[in-house]
């Protein structure tokens, strides 16, 4: 059974980057036909898709993060990241990978989460 | 207007059932839209509960009971989470979700309570 672990900083500075990498057990990141997303909750608010990533490195982020967003896959580490460049405030959250089935499109595995605090 | 809206409490009583509905905003179709539902308790992260697109294509999600259905109501642009059986676990918060625009796009949440 697939495993998503997130890690990284827990506190990112204002204007900064947020990095935050998930590491995918108990199968390879390559093999099937899987997506592989990011997806925030602000504390006591709800779900926000950031984007995602295929194993072949084709990816698709939210409109409204586009600008700030990516997302690569390192097949090696069987790892995926995520990089959101210039944070604020409004991007404090607790923040989820997790993985679809092409042709399925649920997400049907989900790591546990990582909370990220945006302060100086 | 939100993509999806979602009433954001609902109680109901043990053994009974609850729906939970997700609205379209005006615009766009329900119709051409699979729906899928999300349960998630504090301090855990979602977990997948159905797709429903109609009933010759729909899905649920490994080892979720039977009680949990889907549907969709046309004349009110909405898709339904039908949860028969009320149990005190199902007390969380469900969240609706679509395909749109080339995002996934959430709904706001339902807080379930079971009292």
């Amino acid at each position: 059974q697939v495993q998503l672990q997130e890690s990284g900083p827990g506190l990112v500075k204002p204007s900064q980057t947020l990095s935050l990498t998930c590491t995918v057990s108990g199968g390879s990141i390559s093999s099937g036909s899987h997506y592989w997303s990011w997806i925030r909750q602000p504390a006591g608010k709800g779900l926000e898709w950031i984007g995602r990533i295929y194993t072949s490195g084709s990816t698709n982020y939210n409109p409204s993060l586009q600008s700030r967003v990516t997302l690569s896959v390192d097949t090696s580490k069987n790892q995926f990241s995520l990089r959101l460049t210039s944070v604020t405030a409004a991007d404090t959250a607790v923040y989820y990978c997790a993985k679809q089935d092409v042709g399925d499109d649920a997400f049907n595995i989900w790591g546990q989460g990582t909370m990220v605090t945006v302060s100086s | 207007q939100a993509v999806l809206t979602q009433p954001s409490s609902l109680s109901a009583s043990p053994g009974a059932s609850a729906s939970l509905t997700c609205t379209l905003r005006s615009g766009i179709n329900v119709g051409t839209y699979k729906i899928y539902w999300y349960q998630q308790k504090p301090g855990s992260p979602p977990q997948y509960l159905l797709r429903y697109n109609s009933d010759s294509d729909k899905q649920q999600g490994s080892g979720v009971p039977s009680r949990f259905s889907g549907s969709k109501d046309a004349s009110a642009n909405a898709g339904i989470l039908l949860i028969s059986g009320l149990q005190s676990e199902d007390e969380a918060d469900y969240y609706c979700m679509i395909w749109h625009s080339s995002a996934w796009v959430f709904g706001g949440g339902t807080k379930l309570t079971v009292l």
